[in-house]
């Protein structure tokens, strides 16, 4: 049974910096490609970030490039997602999906339950 | 970047009713586009993928059309369990951007 696990979330202040980690089990981890997509509360699904299978591609949404980076450990079944100069609309619940495949096409056939940000001072 | 929009934001229907919710790319997409079902406090669910391939499990009820930047999803008999926020997605190339989605409930 394929299982994602995101960890990380809490409460930052503007400008803050939080690392979340998804961790995965029932499936080749080093096969597929992971991604994150956010859910402020109450609004629809925005895609985050994507890591290819081996980790050589990332993709990001134009409005945390610079600020947020994507990485995995294949030894550790885990990919992160290391957000930094966080901002209020970051408030959001971020979940890791797992791509159909290593790489392109980016959909997704699984999701964790997500852990939520929350960025206020 | 290209845009991905939804109609209707919302609608109601009645049980056995035939239901079509679009998707438009603001640019041709091909047939990169796949469709996803959330339901209230769920994570979503995949249920198409290459605009008009179901999803293994997904009932044939359901089914996908178009190509290029019009999209359609369609349920055939509207059930009380698709109560839900369906989502487009494409996939063509970064950014991989959702739909605003489109809420179903029953009349």
């Amino acid at each position: 049974e394929v299982q994602l696990l995101e960890s990380g979330g809490g409460l930052v202040q503007p400008g803050g910096s939080l690392r979340l980690s998804c961790t995965a089990s029932g499936f080749t981890f080093s096969s597929y490609g992971l991604s994150w997509v956010r859910q402020a509360p109450g609004k629809g699904l925005e895609w985050v970030s994507a890591i290819s299978a081996g980790g050589g591609a990332t993709y990001y949404t134009d409005s945390v490039k610079g600020r947020f980076t994507i990485s995995r450990d294949n030894s550790k079944s885990t990919v992160f997602l290391q957000m930094n100069s966080l901002r209020a609309e970051d408030t959001a619940v971020y979940s890791c999906a797992k791509v159909v495949g290593g790489g392109w096409p980016y959909y997704f056939d699984f999701w964790g339950q997500g852990t939520l940000v929350t960025v206020s001072s | 970047d290209i845009q991905m929009t939804q109609s209707p934001s919302s609608l109601s229907a009645s049980v056995g009713d035939r239901v079509t919710i679009t998707c438009r790319a603001s640019q041709g997409i091909s047939n990169s586009l796949a469709w996803y079902q959330q339901k209230s406090g769920k994570v979503p669910k995949l249920l198409i993928y290459a605009a008009s391939t179901l999803q293994s499990g997904v009932p044939s009820r359901f089914s996908g059309s178009g190509s290029g930047t019009d999209f359609t999803l369609t349920i055939s008999s509207l059930q009380p369990e698709d109560v839900a926020t369906y989502y487009c997605q494409k996939y063509n190339s970064a950014p991989f951007t959702f739909g605003p989605g489109t809420k179903v409930d029953i009349k």
